[in-house]
């Protein structure tokens, strides 16, 4: 069964901090997705990776297949950062996602 | 623009009463999903369709129906069967196909069963 745990549930930092979200999962996987959830619940889709590291902006998701770890980090945060943060993996050859919990990330200025 | 529309955004029901949840999307994808959120606990998937007049059931379908009779509308119903239905409901979209794709989220119908 393919499960997927994040950690911390819950972080609170300083403005301007270096944070780290990680996500783990259980089986081999073809893709995993960070998603971004605001208070009003939308939630948007900040990376899609399979290997290595993608960089947008201050955030930057890292992924080891091999340990079956992925972290989110985000560089200089700002309380507009405070969100859920979302870890999903996808399965080879299908379409649908598995999600962790979330991370609740709150930033104060 | 192109995106994914949920209406309405908080929607109250008497229980006992079917509800349907509306989601549309104009990105041209073939794949649609439902999902529920509940406080504390990741995403679950209800159904999802990869295609029009086709649909799967997901992890917690029971009490659940939807249909797909075009490829932008993949609309939920929430039928009196389900057992605890008050909770936030979130539809996406992607690309279908065997190469992983990103979802694309609507803006979720948050609903009250009382």
């Amino acid at each position: 069964k393919n499960e997927v745990e994040q950690s911390p549930q819950n972080l609170t930092a300083q403005e301007g901090e270096f944070i780290t979200i990680n996500c783990s999962y259980s089986v081999g996987i073809s893709a995993l997705h960070w998603l971004q959830q605001h208070p009003g619940g939308g939630i948007v889709s900040l990376f899609m990776l399979s290997s290595g590291k993608k960089k947008h902006g201050r955030l930057i998701a890292t992924i080891n297949i091999q340990e079956k770890h992925s972290s989110l980090h985000i560089t200089a945060s700002h309380p507009r950062d405070s969100a859920v943060y979302i870890c999903a993996t996808q399965l080879q050859g299908a379409q649908k996602l598995v999600f962790g919990q979330g991370t609740r990330l709150t930033i104060n200025p | 623009d192109g995106g994914i529309t949920q209406s309405p955004k908080y929607l109250f029901r008497k229980e006992g009463q079917n509800v349907t949840l509306s989601c549309e999307q104009n990105l041209n994808h073939d794949a649609m999903y439902w999902y529920r959120q509940d406080p504390g606990q990741g995403l679950r998937l209800i159904y999802y369709s990869q295609i029009v007049n086709d649909f799967q059931k997901g992890d917690i379908a029971e009490g659940y129906s939807v249909s797909r009779e075009k490829k932008e509308s993949f609309p939920l119903t929430v039928t009196s069967a389900q057992k605890n239905p008050t909770a936030f409901y979130l539809c996406a979209s992607s690309i279908s196909g065997t190469v992983s794709h990103e979802q694309y989220f609507g803006p979720g119908t948050r609903l009250t069963v009382t």
